[in-house]
């Protein structure tokens, strides 16, 4: 089965703090995902990445960073948590199947973060 | 741009009753369509996904066919169980996004005895 775990299920921290978000999956997949998600606006693609060292912005950047040094491992960076940061985070991960734009994403189970 | 579009819930059903949870999505390419689920206090799971038109994607005894003329990817059961309590995300994934998916919104589907 494929893995996807997260550090944090839950995570309390004060504003202006950063904040790590760490994700690793154990299937060899390219592809990684971060989202946000809040109620009534589903899931929101922060940032992506296709490879080691490579990341693209997803639809929601502002106020995030990424860092993928191994293959297996994509961290979510909050460089000076806000209120408005306050969220469930999921971790996604993917392979490239051939023929494109099929490809399943598998999840973690997602770290809610409180920042205060 | 790309966006999903799913029916308000919550959606309460008794056991064992019919359940249809209405998906339509607009995409500038020929995206795959999927639903997800997630349970109380877990991540996303693929439940079920088609990749082109009239493509019935199929599992745990829902069903959903990809129709490209009303663009619509409706999901449906016949007889929901206490089990299938869950949200329900409609996601595309259009050619050219790489792997990209957009969600809607989400539907919390309650199932009671």
């Amino acid at each position: 089965d494929v893995k996807v775990t997260q550090s944090s299920r839950y995570l309390v921290k004060r504003t202006g703090e950063k904040v790590f978000l760490e994700c690793v999956q154990d299937m060899d997949h390219e592809n990684m995902f971060w989202y946000r998600q809040d109620p009534g606006l589903g899931l929101r693609l922060i940032y992506f990445s296709y490879d080691v060292k490579m990341k693209e912005k997803g639809d929601i950047p502002e106020g995030y960073s990424v860092s993928r040094e191994k293959k297996e491992r994509f961290s979510l960076i909050l460089e000076s948590a806000s209120t408005n940061q306050t969220s469930m985070y999921l971790c996604a991960s993917s392979p490239i199947e051939q023929g494109g734009g099929t490809d399943t994403q598998y999840f973690g189970p997602g770290t809610r973060l409180t920042v205060l | 741009g790309n966006s999903v579009t799913q029916m308000e819930g919550p959606v309460t059903l008794s056991e064992e009753a019919f359940l249809t949870i209405n998906c339509t999505y607009t995409a500038t390419g020929y995206p795959s369509l999927f639903w997800y689920v997630q349970y109380p206090g877990e991540g996303l799971q693929l439940l079920l996904k088609a990749t082109k038109a009239d493509d019935k994607g199929s599992n745990k005894g829902f069903e959903a066919t990809y129709r490209k003329e009303t663009t619509s990817f409706h999901l449906e059961k016949g007889s929901v169980q206490v089990s299938d309590s869950a949200v329900y995300f409609c996601a595309l994934m259009d050619t050219g996004t790489a792997s990209k998916l957009t969600f809607g919104t989400g539907t919390r589907l309650q199932v009671t005895l």
